[in-house]
């Protein structure tokens, strides 16, 4: 079983709309969370750490939910520049675990 | 300014070649400093990382192998490439979350 999975997409929403998206972890003794950006070809990106009470950056709103080892990313509002894939990564110790990520494509 | 550089940014290197790629970071001591691999479609994949000078932990064992001769610099070598080393190798670092370099974009043919 991989350590992170995610639902590769992608998602195609137009502009303005609401998107969501999942990843489940497989080991419940992970300790941070994260969202990262990445765009075509490029590095990835923090976008945003994921706390057990649920946090907010603008349009993006990160939710963990321990007991059923999911996190989700919602974003709101969609811009074309929110175009990218987003990879969900759990931290173990030293460790990060990634996800193979989540497309979003933002159509005008 | 805190800041992590890689190259070369693109790479094509034939079956069986030597390999090496070279992360270099600047504003920091001792930092902890991480290889990643992103094959197509697939999910980073921890490499090697080091918390100090000399130390290299391997996560995946392969053809691979990692060096740090200076604080603030971690080369990523081999000695035969494999077709399967095609990917995309990032450099990261943990300086209040995990930064990445760049990246280097290798092909082998």
């Amino acid at each position: 079983r991989k350590e992170v999975e995610q639902d590769p997409g992608p998602f195609n929403v137009p502009e303005g709309a609401t998107v969501a998206f999942n990843c489940t972890y497989s080991n419940s003794a992970s300790q941070s969370f994260f969202w990262y950006r990445q765009d075509c070809r490029k590095e990835p990106k923090l976008l945003m750490s994921v706390y057990s009470s649920g946090n907010e950056d603008g349009r993006f709103t990160a939710q963990l939910n321990r007991a059923s080892q999911y996190i989700s990313l919602l974003i709101r509002d969609s811009k074309l520049s929110d175009s990218a894939t987003y990879l969900c990564v759990v931290k173990n110790d030293y460790k990060l675990s990634f996800g193979a990520g989540t497309t979003v494509t933002v159509r005008a | 300014s805190q800041t992590i550089h890689q190259w070369p940014a693109t790479l094509v290197q034939p079956v069986g070649s030597p390999l090496s790629l070279e992360c270099t970071v600047e504003g920091t001591s001792n930092p902890n400093l991480y290889w990643y691999r992103q094959a197509a479609g697939r999910g980073l994949q921890l490499l090697f990382y080091s918390v100090g000078i000399g130390q290299i932990s391997s996560e995946v064992p392969q053809n691979l192998s990692a060096s740090r001769p200076q604080d603030r610099q971690f080369i990523l070598s081999s000695k035969k490439l494999l077709l399967s080393d095609s990917g995309f190798y990032l450099c990261a670092w943990k300086v209040d979350g995990y930064t990445f370099g760049s990246g280097t974009r290798l092909t082998v043919v």
